[in-house]
């Protein structure tokens, strides 16, 4: 079975910290996404990775970054937090046109 | 970014019931997707399909993938308590590997 790893399930946060939310996976894959997750607004797609070191813009990149040094991990930077990115955000990972596999989940609240 | 539309937003339902539930979009898939998220989880994928009017099962789970490659529907059978969550549907265009997805199902099941 695929595993996606997020480091955190809870995190609590003050405005203007710098946050750093890590996801690895166990199966090679190359691909890997990071979504945000609000009531009403689905899934929303921030940032993708497709290769090591290589990164693309979602939907809703504004106010994020990622770095992807090594395949099996692709960390989520939040430069200088705000209240409005309190959110549920998931990581996935993918080979190339297979289905995504989701990590739990880390719910972020930032004060 | 694009979202697919998915119905019903909500669903409450007593134990032994069917349960019925699709996505429509304006743009054509290749792929469609179903996805189960508990609360307090990340999603968990259900069912892929990949064909026109390719029609799947899983247990008392039934998805078909719409002939006009625009919509798809999930069907679930004899229901649960604990087939209670959030269900969504995902969809992919193309050569991307990047997923829309739904608003999501919430579906209550009353034992």
């Amino acid at each position: 079975d695929v595993k996606v790893t997020q480091s955190s399930r809870y995190l609590v946060k003050r405005t203007g910290e710098k946050v750093f939310l890590e996801c690895v996976q166990d199966m090679d894959h190359e691909n890997m996404f990071w979504y945000r997750q609000d009531p009403g607004l689905g899934l929303r797609l921030i940032y993708f990775s497709y290769d090591v070191k290589m990164k693309e813009k979602g939907d809703i990149p504004e106010g994020y970054s990622v770095s992807r040094e090594k395949k099996e991990r692709f960390s989520l930077i939040l430069e200088s937090a705000s209240t409005n990115q309190t959110s549920m955000y998931l990581c996935a990972s993918t080979l190339f046109n297979q289905p995504q596999h989701f990590g739990d989940g880390t719910r972020l609240s930032i004060l | 970014g694009q979202q697919l539309n998915q119905s019903p937003q909500s669903m409450f339902i007593q134990e032994g019931e069917d349960v019925s539930m699709n996505c429509t979009s304006s743009s054509i898939f290749n792929t469609w997707l179903w996805y189960k998220q508990d609360p307090g989880e990340g999603p968990v994928l259900l069912i892929a399909l990949y064909k026109a009017g390719e029609l799947t099962s899983n247990g008392r789970l039934t998805a078909q993938f719409g002939i006009t490659r625009k919509d798809s529907f999930l069907n679930i059978s004899a229901s649960i308590p604990s087939d209670v969550g959030i269900y969504f549907c995902a969809g992919r265009n193309g050569a991307t590997n990047k997923l829309i997805f739904g608003t999501g199902t919430l579906l209550a099941v009353q034992p």
